[in-house]
């Protein structure tokens, strides 16, 4: 199976701040990666698909970029609504795990 | 608009059996994919399995592919996931979610989340 990593697995930041996370596969998943954002008690919401598309209705503050093995997330100035926790997941062959998540919290 | 609306909260013992709906809205039912992904109180999103409606063809989870069975009702726009033999590890919120039949594999919309609690 492929495993997924993420780091940092939490960070504090300010309103304004950029915000890069990083997501890798245990091997090549080309560009199948997918970023949701998960607030609590709700469910995920898809951010990024295919590693750099931006889902329909996300805000353009959100980006990412990557290919093979390592991928990134940019926030490029936080908002409040985007204290949450954000997760990637493959889509490169079952079973597509998700990493185990960033949470985003206020400094 | 798209939405998926699933089952209340279940209560089981050990040992029980519990059967999650999640009753589809909004497009074409058969021409997508549905998803499993459950989430343990405090951690992180795990990825159960799909099923397509339009031939019931499954892709469970190696960890519990002895103890799911994944379904769909063309008639009522209705997936349901069973899940058998529940352990305590089993309590979480379980998440249907839509998924394109176009190898992506992007979740892009998903039901409210139905808490199973196994408890003795």
């Amino acid at each position: 199976d492929i495993q997924m990593t993420q780091s940092p697995s939490s960070l504090s930041a300010s309103v304004g701040d950029r915000v890069i996370i990083t997501c890798r596969a245990s091997q090549n998943i080309n560009n199948h990666l997918n970023w949701y954002q998960q607030k609590p008690g709700k469910a995920p919401k898809v951010l990024i698909y295919a590693a750099s598309s931006l889902q329909v209705g996300v805000p353009t503050r959100f980006s990412a970029s990557g290919s093979g093995t390592e991928f990134t997330l940019t926030i490029s100035s936080l908002q409040p609504d985007d204290f949450a926790s954000y997760y990637c997941q493959h889509s490169y062959r079952s079973p597509f795990t998700f990493g185990p998540g960033t949470k985003v919290d206020v400094k | 608009q798209v939405q998926l609306v699933q089952s209340g909260d279940e209560v089981r013992k050990p040992g029980a059996s519990v059967k999650v709906s999640c009753k589809a809205s909004g497009y074409a039912f058969s021409s997508f994919g549905i998803a499993w992904v459950r989430q343990a109180p405090g951690l992180g999103l795990e990825w159960l399995g799909w099923i397509t409606p339009y031939n019931g063809e499954t892709d469970y989870a190696q960890k519990i592919q002895d103890r799911v069975t994944m379904t769909t009702d063309l008639s009522t726009h209705t997936a349901y996931l069973e899940l058998r033999s529940l352990r305590s590890d089993d309590t979480a919120t379980y998440y249907c979610a839509r998924d394109p039949i176009n190898g992506w594999h992007t979740f892009d919309h998903w039901g409210q989340g139905s808490l199973v609690t196994v408890s003795s």
